[in-house]
């Protein structure tokens, strides 16, 4: 158990939907990332939050958005979804802003039907 | 942020020690290593992190050469339960909109 929640562990939603990710980083922790993996595929970097401003942002589709709270959980939320965005998505977490060793959470995954 | 190569695939069995390496050619200074494992419908999970010369902890070492330019991460006497898909992550201090690139991983498969 990394110490990193995530919830739900799975989305059923149709095209053109919305839906919100969430995630609660390790106890100390002030970074918050956010990546999408599909099938078989690496790991694709979306965005980075750090004491609540974004930090550094990756491939990361206008459709989609996040953001970190004062208490340090984030939301990604996914708007038009489209069937490729069938995916896992993963939060980690880390100490500080720097990169450093990330502690990844258990995945939401999505189907968009 | 260092782009890096790995191979796609490998298989082993059980007991043998595997070596993968991992190439970053325009590794920076101020960069350092990360070894992840990762589970099928699983998050990654850290293994190990080094900047240069050797580390090992209870699970790998990693052996990072004097130009730093690529790294190799061993695993010692390995087992089914090994089987997972293990990627290689060159990152610095981050900077305000460095991308983390994780790359495609290395597939090991443990054969009895």
């Amino acid at each position: 158990d990394s110490g990193v929640t995530q919830t739900p562990k799975h989305l059923i939603t149709a095209t053109g939907q919305r839906v919100t990710l969430r995630c609660s980083p390790r106890s100390g922790d002030l970074s918050v990332y956010w990546y999408q993996q599909s099938l078989d595929q690496g790991l694709q970097f979306l965005i980075q939050y750090y004491n609540g401003e974004e930090r550094a942002k990756g491939n990361i589709l206008e459709r989609f958005s996040a953001q970190q709270f004062p208490d340090l959980h984030s939301e990604l939320n996914l708007s038009s979804l489209e069937l490729g965005d069938s995916a896992l998505y993963f939060c980690a977490s880390s100490v500080a802003s720097q990169g450093e060793t990330q502690y990844f959470g258990p995945g939401t995954r999505l189907l968009v039907l | 942020l260092a782009k890096t190569t790995q191979p796609i695939s490998m298989d082993s069995y059980e007991g043998q020690e595997v070596n993968i390496t991992c190439s970053h050619n325009n590794i920076a200074t101020n960069d350092y290593i990360t070894w992840y494992q990762q589970f099928p419908s699983q998050g990654p999970r850290f293994i190990i992190q080094g900047y240069k010369t050797k580390v090992t902890n209870e699970v790998a070492s990693l052996f990072i050469p004097a130009d730093r330019k690529s790294s190799t991460l061993s695993l010692p006497r390995v087992s089914l339960s090994d089987t997972a898909v293990y990627y290689c992550l060159v990152a610095r201090g981050m900077n305000r909109d460095d991308k983390i690139i994780f790359g495609k991983g290395t597939r090991l498969h443990i054969l009895p």
